[in-house]
């Protein structure tokens, strides 16, 4: 069974921190997201990448950064938190790109104050 | 890019009615059609997805229909127990694309 692990359950951070949130995958998957979700506006796309050390900006990249180093790891960053980044994250992974399932991690819910 | 729309937001059976939750999309170049379930404090899963060269598939108590010529597909849940009470996501996407695109989600609630 692919597993999905972010590394932290929720998270609360201060304005202008610096933020990374974490996701490892262990079925050797080409392809990883990052989502947000925040209620009323379903599952957004962040950023994606396609394999290890590439990465192409989603639907909402903007305050955002990523790093894969690791075919298995993939990184979100938030170079410098603010209040309307608090949401709900979720990582997947996949086999390709589109038409196979997404297998997602709990998700790490994000507090800016 | 693809827009996906989805209705209705919230949604409350009784235990054994049936459910159906409505999604629009606006690529008409859209081939693949997933849904997924969110239960509480857990990411959302795939339960159900069809490909536009059939017009509807079946799993036991789960179905989706698909109507490609008015753009929209619609996911069926009868004979509703308690545990189908989860968030429901229907999403939209190409092969060219680069991922998938997210409705915003149906709370479904099943009253025992």
């Amino acid at each position: 069974d692919v597993k999905v692990t972010q590394s932290s359950r929720y998270l609360v951070k201060r304005t202008g921190e610096k933020v990374f949130l974490e996701c490892v995958q262990d079925m050797d998957h080409e392809n990883m997201f990052w989502y947000r979700q925040d209620p009323g506006l379903g599952l957004r796309l962040i950023y994606f990448s396609y394999d290890v050390k590439m990465k192409e900006k989603g639907d909402i990249p903007e305050g955002y950064s990523v790093s894969r180093e690791k075919k298995e790891r993939f990184s979100l960053i938030l170079e410098s938190a603010s209040t309307n980044q608090t949401s709900m994250y979720l990582c997947a992974s996949s086999l390709v790109r589109v038409n196979s399932p997404l297998h997602f991690g709990n998700g790490t819910r994000l507090t800016v104050t | 890019g693809e827009n996906v729309e989805q209705h209705p937001s919230t949604l409350s059976v009784q235990e054994g009615d049936s459910a159906v939750i409505k999604c629009t999309y606006s690529d008409s170049a859209s081939n693949y059609f997933p849904w997924y379930k969110q239960e509480l404090g857990k990411g959302p899963q795939l339960i159900i997805d069809i490909r536009s060269n059939v017009g509807e598939k079946k799993d036991q108590r789960i179905a989706v229909t698909l109507n490609k010529t008015a753009k929209h597909f619609s996911l069926h849940i009868t004979e509703t127990q308690p545990e189908d009470s989860a968030v429901y996501f229907c999403a939209a996407a190409d092969t060219g694309r680069r991922a998938l695109t997210f409705g915003s989600g149906t709370r479904l609630q099943v009253q025992p």
